[in-house]
Parts: C-alpha cells; sequence; structure tokens
C-alpha cells in the first residue's frame, strides 16, 4: 500500500516548456486535489477532482491543467511553464464524508519540487 | 470564498511549555476544520480534527477549540517536546457549487527548543 505517488521529484524546466506531474492513489479514494506550496503562502489549492470525471478550479488555477485520467489517476499539466511557478507541489487524495461534501482527511504525495529558470 | 487566517507566523518555546495556534475563518458555512504538521522536507499530515458540532477534542497532548460564533478555532500542544518543531496548517472547508475544498492557512513555523 504506497498511499499517494507522485512524479517527478524534482524537475528543472527553462521557460516556456511543458511538463506533466503524475499523480496515482492506492487507497480508492474518490477524491483528488493539486496545491502548490510556497514560503510563507502555505498551501493554495490549483485543481482538485471530487470524483472521476470532474475537475474544477481552485484558488490559483491558472497557468495548469489537469485530467482525471482514471479513479487513481490525477495529473497536472504545465503548458508554458513560467518562473512564477516555481514551488513545491503536492497531490493529495481523500474519501469525501458524504456524498460529494469533501470533508475527509488529505493523504498527502511526497511533494515535487519545480523550479522553472 | 472562504479565508482562513492563521498567527502566529512563528513561535518558539521551551521544551515543556503550552504552544498555541490560532485561526479565524470567514465563511461561516465551513464545519469541519483539521489541523495538518508539516516536519521539515516532509508532507502536511493530519494530526487532529473538529467538526462544527463539537467545541473542543483532545487527542494526548494535543487539543483542537472551536467557536463557531466567533468563527475562530485553535491548536493547543502541551509539554511540547523538541519532535514538535514542525510547520503546523490549520484549514477550513469551503463548498463551492456542489463540491467542496479546505482552504490553509499560512502556516505557523513551532520551534521547540530544548
Amino acid at each position: 500500500n504506497a498511499g499517494v505517488t507522485q512524479t517527478p521529484k524534482f524537475q528543472v524546466l527553462k521557460t516556456g516548456q511543458s511538463m506533466t506531474l503524475q499523480c496515482a492513489q492506492d487507497m480508492n479514494h474518490n477524491s483528488m486535489y493539486w496545491y502548490r506550496q510556497d514560503p510563507g503562502m502555505g498551501l493554495r489549492l490549483i485543481y482538485y477532482s471530487a470524483s472521476e470525471g470532474t475537475t474544477d478550479k481552485g484558488e490559483v488555477p491558472n497557468g495548469y491543467n489537469v485530467s482525471r485520467l482514471n479513479k487513481r489517476e490525477f495529473s497536472l499539466r504545465l503548458e508554458s511553464a513560467a518562473p512564477s511557478q516555481t514551488s513545491v507541489y503536492f497531490c493529495a487524495s481523500s474519501f469525501p464524508q458524504s456524498g460529494t461534501r469533501i470533508g475527509g482527511e488529505l493523504f498527502f504525495g511526497e511533494g515535487s519540487r519545480l523550479t522553472v529558470l | 470564498g472562504e479565508n482562513v487566517e492563521q498567527h502566529p507566523s512563528t513561535l518558539s518555546v521551551q521544551e515543556g511549555d503550552s504552544a498555541v495556534i490560532k485561526c479565524t475563518y470567514s465563511d461561516s458555512a465551513s464545519n469541519y476544520f483539521p489541523w495538518y504538521k508539516q516536519e521539515l522536507g516532509k508532507r502536511p499530515q493530519l494530526i487532529i480534527d473538529i467538526r462544527s458540532n463539537v467545541g473542543e477534542k483532545k487527542d494526548q497532548r494535543i487539543a483542537v477549540t472551536l467557536n463557531k460564533t466567533a468563527k475562530h478555532f485553535s491548536l493547543h500542544i502541551t509539554e511540547t517536546q523538541p519532535e514538535d518543531s514542525a510547520v503546523y496548517f490549520c484549514a477550513a472547508n469551503h463548498y463551492g457549487g456542489s463540491q467542496g475544498n479546505l482552504i490553509f492557512g499560512k502556516g505557523t513555523k513551532l520551534s521547540v527548543k530544548p
């Protein structure tokens, strides 16, 4: 039982390059999330997927796209990376408390440190 | 939308002392308030949470209190130990449309000096 696995752990990009962060969970959770963490800014939600087949914008979605490939996998894509996207990215998953209400514990991956030059 | 303010941003205590971290939220519809601990270089992990139908919850040396009227909640750590040193994040759930998500505070870096 690996929990939440995200790849790559480290990546350096040049401005304008594209890349995809991959995330997979083996806990049979319905909901998955992508957060970014910047010094002094806490964890900010980029996109989330309450269930397979749905995705929604979070606080800071600009410059990102996501795909909920199936129940296990949720990827985050940067189409044209910018220095402002230098950050640590965390994928997380949870099992909603009831119905579509999200209130369950978030299980985070180990994080992906992205640097855009 | 929901806004979560967390104070202080840094906190230094002596081993054995108590530590208190406070958060306020803006959305009166929020009903779930978790606290996450993040050790240096590690992932955030849930340490305790509280729902709006209770005012206090304890788990050994940690406790969380909630004041719904004032829209604030606090984390209390008693008998602090060096291994409590970490960044602590509060959060509140926010409902947008038919779905919800967690909004986090900016974190409190707790240092426990031996």
